[in-house]
Parts: C-alpha cells; structure tokens; sequence
C-alpha cells in the first residue's frame, strides 16, 4: 500500500537556524511530489510540484529536493512568518496521498 | 477573489441533524474533491468529481452524499450526523485528475455537539 510519512513531527527553530524537513514515501511509479503549507485556519497552500529524482525548487527561504525514495524541504535562515505545517502528498491514480505534516515553530 | 470558497466556516449543530456545505471554485477547473483533515491534522480524501461524474468514493458511509450540479460546484450533504464527523471538511480543485496540484478552500470546521 503507497504510503507517506513525514519527520519530525513538529520542528522549533530560532529565527535564523536552518534546518530540513523530511518526507518518505512508497509508491509503485512515483508520477510527483508535492509540497504543501497549512496555516491555522487555513486550506494548504500549494508550494512546489517535484516530478524526477535530482530535481530541485526554490522558493524565497525554501528549498524542496526529491530522490527516489524521499524529499527534503530545506528551510534556510527561517523567520517567524515561516511557521506553519509543512505537508508533502504523492499521487495515487486520481487521488493524493498525503503525510502527516511537520509543524514549524521558528521563535525570534 | 478568492479561488475555491467554501461555507459555511464553521457549522456546529447537534447529532443526528442532517447538514450541508457548499464549496465553489472559480478557477475553470475540471477536478473537484473533499477532504476530511481529523484532530491529528491528517488530510484524507473522501470524494472526487470530474466535470460532475464521481471518480473518487473511498469507503465513507453513506450518510454523506456529494453532489455536482456543475464542475465549478461541489456540495456535501450529510446526514443523522455521528461524533465522529466532527472535523476539518475541505474542498479542494485541480485542473485534471492525477499529478496535478490542488488548490484548497479554508474549510469547514464541523462540530457535533
């Protein structure tokens, strides 16, 4: 059965610290990854779509990275406006399979 | 101009009532979906329609009944409401089916009382 999983479950930061986060999965023909990230109250906000290992995006402080068996959403020089859940999700036929999240915390 | 909208945002109400939530999307999409984000955060997919033909039905009881009236809407009814629907509803469009990203409404946050 594809599964996702995400580590660590929740993340505290000092504004500046870098840090990374991680998503494994198991799926039969990887077609994607996605990275979310949900604020309280709010539907996830989508990031970044991964398709082949070896791929890379970027966006102002993050960094989301994929090899065959996981992803890593690298977040550089966080500030607090960066807390929030990150969610990643793979696709599974017509549907998303998503992970568990990591809740961010970065304190100034 | 927000791009998929859902109401109510928050819908309290008593077991055993039969409720509604609307959800709309202006993005010419062709993929609707609801999710269900429980107490631990995990987002679960429970319907999904392709320009108004269900594609997507995983094992939820048959209280709840989407209902597409055309692709742009996506509506969830549910009936004889059980403590155990209390959770996040959302909705969610893509422009096709697959691997293709989502984009989310703010939910509904539904309480059984």
């Amino acid at each position: 059965e594809d599964q996702v999983t995400q580590s660590p479950e929740a993340l505290r930061l000092q504004e500046g610290e870098s840090s990374s986060l991680n998503c494994s999965y198991t799926v039969s023909g990887l077609r994607g990854l996605f990275w979310y990230r949900q604020d309280p109250g709010k539907g996830p906000e989508f990031l970044f779509t991964l398709y082949s290992a070896g791929e890379e995006k970027e966006k102002e402080r993050l960094k989301a990275t994929l090899t065959k068996k996981e992803s890593f959403l690298h977040i550089t020089a966080p500030k607090p406006e960066d807390s929030a859940t990150y969610l990643c999700a793979v696709p599974n036929t017509d549907k998303l399979i998503f992970g568990t999240g990591t809740r961010l915390q970065v304190f100034p | 101009d927000t791009a998929v909208s859902q109401t109510p945002k928050y819908l309290v109400t008593q077991m055993g009532n039969d409720k509604s939530i609307k959800c709309e999307q202006n993005l010419g999409h062709d993929t609707m979906y609801w999710y269900k984000q429980d107490s631990k955060k995990f987002l679960k997919i429970m319907f999904s329609y392709n320009n108004k033909e269900l594609i997507i039905n995983e094992t939820v009881p048959n209280r709840f009944s989407p209902k597409s009236p055309d692709k742009a809407h996506l509506n969830l009814h549910i009936n004889s409401l059980e403590l155990g629907d209390s959770a996040v509803y959302f909705c969610a469009s893509s422009p096709g089916t697959g691997e293709q990203p989502q984009h989310f409404g703010d939910g509904t946050r539904l309480s059984i009382l």
